[in-house]
C-alpha cells in the first residue's frame, strides 16, 4: 500500500471553530489532492497540489484552504467550520507521468456540530 | 471528461466472475477508460485503466468494446472481499490529474 496516513482520523468539532486535516505522505509524489465524500455525491475534488507551495482549486473548494510547505505535507484548513461540511475526507497522491493512478489515504471522518 | 454510467447494483455468487458494465458513449479518443473501487469506510482504491486494448492484471481484466463506448471490469473469481462500490472513470491521460467519481455500482458478493 501507498504510504499515505491522514491525522486525525476522526473530529467532532463545533460550528465556527478553524480544523486543519493533515495528509502526509512518504512516496515522494508531486501530486497531492483533498477530495470529501458525501452520499449521493461520490467523491468531489476540493483542491489538489502540483508541487511544494503550488496549489490550485477544485469543485467544492469555497470554504477551504490548503497548503503544502513541503512535498510530502499537504494540510486542509476549513478556516471557520460550518455543519455543511461535516464529511468524510480523503487525501490521495499521484506521480506525474501518463499512468496518473491516485493511491488514497484511509480518510479522516469530520463532523462539525 | 465524458460521462460514465453504471448500474446502481449488481449482485455475484462467491467463486463466481462479477461482470460490471460501464457505457461511456462520448468518449473521446485520447480519453482512458479507469476502474476504482472503494470498500466501505475505506479510501478508493485504483483496479485497472485502459485506452483501447483489453487489460488484465492481477485484481481484474478490463474489457473495452470496439467502438469504446462502452466497457466491463471482470472480477473472475468474486470473493466476499471485493463487496464495494466501484467506479468506471474515463478521462484523459495527460495534463492536471483530475478523477470525477460518480456514484458507481455496489457489488454485493453473497455466500
Amino acid at each position: 500500500d501507498a504510504g499515505i496516513t491522514q491525522s486525525p482520523r476522526h473530529k467532532v468539532t463545533e460550528t465556527g471553530t478553524p480544523v486543519t486535516l493533515r495528509c502526509h505522505q512518504t512516496e515522494n509524489h508531486r501530486y497531492m489532492y483533498w477530495y470529501r465524500q458525501d452520499p449521493g455525491h461520490g467523491l468531489r475534488l476540493i483542491h489538489y497540489s502540483y508541487g511544494v507551495k503550488d496549489t490550485d482549486k477544485g469543485e467544492v473548494s469555497d470554504g477551504y484552504s490548503v497548503s503544502r510547505s513541503k512535498t510530502e505535507d499537504f494540510l486542509l484548513t476549513l478556516e471557520s467550520a460550518t455543519s455543511s461540511q461535516t464529511s468524510v475526507y480523503f487525501c490521495a497522491i499521484s506521480e506525474s507521468g501518463p499512468l496518473n493512478e491516485q493511491f488514497f489515504g484511509p480518510g479522516t471522518r469530520l463532523t462539525v456540530l | 471528461d465524458a460521462k460514465t454510467t453504471q448500474p446502481t447494483s449488481m449482485d455475484c455468487a462467491e467463486g463466481r466472475a462479477a461482470n460490471l458494465p460501464c457505457n461511456h458513449s462520448t468518449i473521446s479518443g485520447n480519453e482512458y477508460v479507469y476502474w476504482y473501487r472503494q470498500i466501505h469506510s475505506q479510501g478508493p482504491q485504483y483496479i485497472i485503466h485502459g485506452l483501447k486494448n483489453n487489460e488484465t492484471n492481477e485484481m481484474a481484466s478490463l474489457i473495452i468494446t470496439e467502438d469504446r463506448k462502452s466497457s466491463t471490469l471482470i472480477l473472475p473469481h468474486a470473493t466476499l472481499r471485493d463487496t464495494a462500490v466501484y467506479y468506471c472513470i474515463v478521462r484523459v491521460a495527460e495534463g492536471f490529474q483530475k478523477l470525477v467519481f460518480g456514484t458507481g455500482t455496489r457489488l454485493l458478493v453473497s455466500p
